[in-house]
């Protein structure tokens, strides 16, 4: 079975600094990799997805993602945070081919400091 | 274009009620749906999911149950709350054959009392 880590409860970062939400997976074959963002009492936005090819995977509101097959990572990256870039990110695994949705990892709250 | 409407919003209930959630989806046919549930703001717990009407897989045995009596709507239910059902929950659908992403609607928070 699929499993998905985010070691981090909690990343603090100043303003204007790089940021980076750690993820690992642990996933026997080639997994569909997804980040997602989720603001107070809503739902889910879909941030940015790795499927094959380049392993830095480019997203929504300037995220970036890099993929390390011999780590198992998938660590979501930013140059520079905003303030607005607070909120509650989750990391996925889809082994592809079925309907059974996504598995999560716990959630990194991200908090940017002003 | 594709969107997702989940409600109540907002719900509040006694111990022991019974529950009803409602989520369609408009602007695709055939999609595939799914309810998870969050605790206390946190990780995502799948629920249930469906490829198709009538057709409802059970992640993990609860109190709660699930239908699809059409193509676009997907429905949450249970005959008596607990505490436990408190939650956050989330509707969402993919399309079938894609490279999995789900889109989400924007959740309904149950509250048992």
């Amino acid at each position: 079975a699929q499993s998905v880590a985010q070691p981090e409860d909690q990343v603090n970062v100043a303003e204007g600094n790089p940021l980076t939400v750690k993820c690992t997976y642990s996933v026997s074959g080639n997994p569909y990799l997804f980040w997602y963002v989720q603001y107070p009492n809503r739902g889910l936005q879909f941030l940015l997805k790795y499927i094959t090819g380049d392993n830095l995977v480019k997203g929504s509101y300037g995220f970036e993602a890099e993929f390390n097959k011999s780590q198992t990572s998938f660590h979501l990256k930013k140059p520079s945070a905003l303030v607005s870039d607070s909120a509650l990110y989750f990391c996925a695994v889809w082994m592809g081919g079925g309907a059974d949705g996504l598995t999560f990892g716990k959630g990194t709250h991200l908090i940017i400091q002003p | 274009s594709q969107t997702i409407h989940q409600w109540p919003a907002t719900l509040v209930q006694p111990v022991g009620s019974p529950l009803s959630l409602e989520c369609t989806v408009e602007g695709t046919s055939n999609p595939n749906l799914y309810w998870y549930r969050q605790a206390a703001g946190r990780g995502l717990q799948l629920l249930f999911y469906s490829v198709g009407i009538g057709q409802i897989s059970s992640e993990v045995p609860q109190n709660l149950s699930a239908s699809r009596p059409q193509d676009r709507q997907f429905i949450l239910s249970s005959k008596k709350l607990l505490l436990s059902d408190s939650g956050f929950y989330l509707c969402a659908w993919s399309v079938l054959g894609n490279t999995g992403e789900l889109f989400f609607g924007e959740g309904s928070r149950l509250t048992v009392l």
